[in-house]
């Protein structure tokens, strides 16, 4: 049973437009959430993360929000860059810990020049 | 900067050999973790280890061992590999929640590629 989900598995976007990338899950347990950017033949790279006691987060052009009563949580880019072309991932955590992170299982983002 | 180095970016192994995937880290973090990645999977976890000599099972361990002898090496063992083992394995270590680093972040290595024939 999927506990993180990512229904889209690819997104295409115009260079200088918003990205929105999607995220639900089904366990209300879960207490951290993070995204992971990840390029072809490297790992992942942590992006940006919320705490549940939270509903938006801000980093530069990413910014994480969290529905606590849908279980969704979004990731938003803004403005949207070709280098941003990559896989993400949404992740989720108990007690803020990093053990046993849940991951979805990602979504392409391709932003078209 | 963290460094999580794994030893072989591409494998490629035999139906039934022994497989050995090495992982260092260089920032004495506790917790160090075994994913693999497929299409449309997403990451999986294999095992992870939170101290030495420790280690816990993941949610797809079948097939899988690991060695955790000192802090900073963690090692994925295929006793024998078989095809639905071909993927992109990757290493993974974490601090302890709190200090400077956000809690939860997972600094992953670049990832190791094999392929069973």
């Amino acid at each position: 049973d999927q506990q993180v989900k990512q229904n889209s598995p690819s997104l295409s976007v115009q260079e200088g437009r918003i990205s929105i990338l999607n995220c639900d899950y089904t366990n209300s347990m879960f207490d951290y959430f993070l995204w992971y950017k990840k390029y072809p033949a490297e790992g992942p790279t942590f992006l940006i993360s919320i705490s549940s006691i939270k509903d938006k987060n801000e980093d530069g052009r990413f910014t994480v929000f969290l529905n606590k009563s849908a279980k969704h949580l979004s990731l938003h880019i803004v403005p949207s860059q070709p280098g941003d072309s990559a896989v993400y991932f949404c992740a989720a955590s108990f007690q803020g810990g990093s053990e046993k992170l849940v991951f979805g299982k990602g979504t392409k983002l391709t932003v078209n020049p | 900067d963290v460094k999580v180095t794994q030893s072989s970016r591409y494998l490629v192994k035999r139906t039934g050999e022994k497989v050995f995937l090495e992982c260092v880290q260089d920032m004495d973090h506790e917790n160090m973790f075994w994913y693999r990645q497929d299409p449309g999977l997403g990451l999986r976890l294999i095992y992870f280890s939170y101290d030495v000599k420790m280690k816990e099972k993941g949610d797809i361990p079948e097939g899988y061992s690991v060695s955790r002898e000192k802090k900073e090496r963690f090692s994925l063992i295929l006793e024998s590999a078989s095809t639905n083992q071909t993927s992109m394995y990757l290493c993974a270590s974490s601090p302890p929640a709190g200090g400077p680093y956000r809690t939860g972040e997972l600094f992953f290595g670049e990832g190791s590629r094999l392929t069973v024939l």
